[in-house]
């Protein structure tokens, strides 16, 4: 069966430090991988997403990056995080091209301050 | 930007009362899903609907979709303090994009 994980679930950085987030799915071949941004109280907003090896794609023009190393794993980075950063970040995976079922991991509370 | 807009945003109900919350969206969709989330906790898929169905039932959910409205709405039968969660609509506007509404927080009350 599948699996997503997702670490760490929790993060308190002070402004101006990096962020590294990780993400890897088990038990699948060539996922769509997603990362999405949810402030309190608010809905999910799509940051970036992969269908491949190195192909990124970026939703909303910020202070963070994605990369995707390897097939299943992904990863969410900056290099100075801001105050406006914080929130909770979801991982997602799904296969194919047209939107099915996502795969949420259990996501990661990030605190700037 | 968020395509979907769930309303109500918060609704309150006694354990066995049925909650039904509704999702309106602007563009044309694939498909319409909808999504729980507990407290704290990411996301876990519910159902989803294709642009070409009109009605949906999984064991005490049922959704309905009217594609000339751009609306949806999902009906949770005989509530229970489990179901306390917030609940997303996300639709497709573009391939491999799910863009998700602001939710309705239903808290069901023993």
């Amino acid at each position: 069966s599948q699996t997503i994980h997702q670490w760490p679930a929790t993060l308190v950085q002070p402004v101006g430090s990096p962020l590294s987030l990780e993400c890897t799915v088990e038990g699948t071949s060539n996922p769509n991988l997603y990362w999405y941004r949810q402030a309190a109280g608010r809905g999910l907003q799509l940051l970036f997403y992969s269908v491949g090896i190195g192909q990124i794609s970026s939703e909303v023009p910020q202070n963070l990056s994605a990369s995707r190393p390897q097939d299943r794993q992904f990863i969410l980075s900056s290099k100075k995080l801001l105050l406006s950063d914080s929130g909770f970040y979801l991982c997602a995976w799904n296969l194919g091209r047209h939107t099915g079922e996502l795969f949420f991991g259990e996501g990661s509370r990030l605190t700037v301050l | 930007s968020q395509q979907g807009e769930e309303d109500p945003q918060a609704l309150s109900i006694q354990e066995g009362e049925n909650a039904t919350m509704n999702c309106s969206y602007k563009t044309s969709i694939n498909n319409l899903q909808w999504y729980r989330q507990n407290s704290g906790r990411g996301l876990v898929h519910l159902i989803l609907i294709r642009s070409n169905e009109r009605e949906k039932h999984s064991g005490r959910l049922r959704v309905t979709l009217d594609t000339s409205k751009k609306s949806s709405s999902l009906l949770i039968t005989a509530s229970r303090a489990a179901d306390t969660a917030s609940y997303f609509c996300a639709t497709d506007a573009n391939d491999y994009k799910l863009s998700f509404g602001a939710g309705t927080t239903v808290t069901v009350r023993a």
